[in-house]
């Protein structure tokens, strides 16, 4: 399968520090997303990054992929109290009209204040 | 900002019982995604929906569900004779054509 495999898999920074994790993967993608979930609840898009790209900046987040390595991270800057949350990669294959997500298991960030 | 939305947003039923988890997806988009997430564990695809038809499907989602687009604006995942290990999250998610899934915040099922 192609799913995405985050490490990590729990990590605890102090508030200020970078936090950086680390997803691969196995098979060709279209591109690769990462997504955030508070305990208990919704799935929230946070970056997008493409097959064709290598890096990209959203505020405080910057992803980089490495499609040789299957392989992609996710950096938050001066991280924040507010940043602790579970973590997820996914990676997508468009077939046809079908452009399914596939999720690691994800990585718990905790950012103590 | 449009966005998805789930009712319920939690549901208690008997093993046996079917449930209706329905989504409002974003007026317009076309493509409409059930996921389920296990307590604990990964985020999991069940079905996708283009088209009024599925467009895809995972092995989890067997003869025991179904999805339907009732009208223009509700997209619903039925189960039909709940078991335990049906208990999870469900979270829908829609697509304009893109490639960004927004998803809803789910509904959480337990199924007793």
């Amino acid at each position: 399968s192609q799913q995405g495999e985050e490490d990590p898999q729990a990590l605890s920074i102090q508030e200020g520090e970078n936090a950086t994790m680390n997803c691969s993967y196995k098979t060709s993608i279209n591109n690769l997303q990462w997504y955030r979930q508070n305990s208990g609840r919704g799935l929230v898009h946070l970056i997008l990054i493409r097959s064709n790209e290598r890096e990209k900046h959203s505020g405080r987040l910057r992803v980089t992929l490495d499609t040789s390595k299957k392989s992609s991270s996710l950096l938050i800057t001066a991280s924040r109290a507010a940043d602790t949350a579970s973590y997820f990669c996914a990676t997508v294959r468009v077939t046809g009209a079908n452009s399914k997500l596939t999720f690691g298991k994800g990585i718990t960030l905790s950012v103590r204040p | 900002e449009p966005e998805v939305t789930q009712t319920p947003s939690h549901q208690v039923t008997q093993m046996g019982q079917e449930v209706i988890l329905r989504c409002v997806p974003i007026s317009n988009h076309l493509y409409f995604y059930w996921y389920r997430q296990i307590l604990g564990q990964k985020v999991e695809f069940l079905v996708s929906f283009y088209n009024n038809e599925i467009s895809e499907k995972s092995e989890i989602f067997d003869d025991q569900f179904s999805v339907e687009r009732p009208d223009g604006s509700n997209f619903t995942l039925k189960i039909r004779s709940t078991k335990l290990e049906d208990s999870a999250m469900y979270f829908c998610a829609s697509i304009e054509g893109g490639e960004t899934q927004y998803f809803g915040p789910g509904t959480r099922l337990l199924v007793l």
